[in-house]
């Protein structure tokens, strides 16, 4: 398995620009999970889906931050628009059957100026 | 893959050495425990995990205790290699949703 798969692996924009983070999470998985990775704030969890369904979005910041999952095999998070405050490293993790044993994706390294 | 430099507290251990990472959780509703592990430039990695009707839960060369009278967790790495340096994180989690540790940076000298 090719484990779960995110793009891109970099991005740089500018500041009011649309963003938008792509994850294909692991094929039979029913858990989706967004976390957002800062030197100030650690690792925090964004929103999870189940079964492509939104389940607790109370981790996204601002309503600048949207989640979708269309399909089981692939989910986006998106910033419009973004700002320099939003520059952090973006993983992607699923999990099969419990939310338990998440298997992250290798990130999205986000900078905004 | 990516991972953000934070400042933490890192544990310097020789090669072939036992090595202890502690953690302090903060919620004593908390009903499941696990550990992750970040190397540089990837994802965290799931290495164990102990729900809290346990004490005590054994892997391979990886061993999780679970102290909730102090609300305290610790894992145990046995004959630690260089592959093991890392950033190590405790996550707890309350239902379905997880709250991570600043994590600490294990460094294995050769």
């Amino acid at each position: 398995d090719a484990g779960v798969i995110q793009s891109p692996r970099h991005e740089v924009t500018e500041m009011g620009q649309e963003v938008t983070l792509r994850c294909k999470p692991i094929s039979g998985h029913d858990y989706l999970f967004w976390y957002r990775q800062t030197m100030m704030r650690g690792l925090e969890l964004l929103i999870y889906f189940n079964n492509n369904v939104p389940i607790d979005d109370s981790g996204m910041p601002e309503d600048r931050f949207s989640a979708k999952m269309p399909n089981a095999s692939f989910s986006t998070l998106k910033i419009q628009p973004s700002e320099p405050r939003d520059s952090a490293v973006y993983f992607c993790a699923s999990s099969f059957s419990s939310p338990y044993e998440q298997y992250f994706g290798p990130g999205t390294r986000l900078t905004v100026t | 893959g990516e991972s953000v430099g934070l400042h933490l507290p890192t544990l310097s251990v020789q090669e072939g050495d036992n090595s202890i990472i502690n953690c302090a959780y903060s919620n004593s509703a908390s009903d499941y425990f696990i550990w992750y592990k970040q190397e540089s430039g990837k994802g965290p990695q799931f290495i164990i995990d102990i729900r809290s009707n346990m004490d005590k839960r054994q892997g391979q060369r990886v061993t999780v205790l679970l102290n909730k009278t102090v609300k305290h967790l610790s894992l145990q790495i046995a004959a630690t290699q260089p592959g093991d340096s890392a950033v190590y994180f405790c996550a707890e989690t309350r239902g379905p949703k997880f709250y991570f540790g600043s994590g600490t940076k294990l460094n294995v000298k050769p």
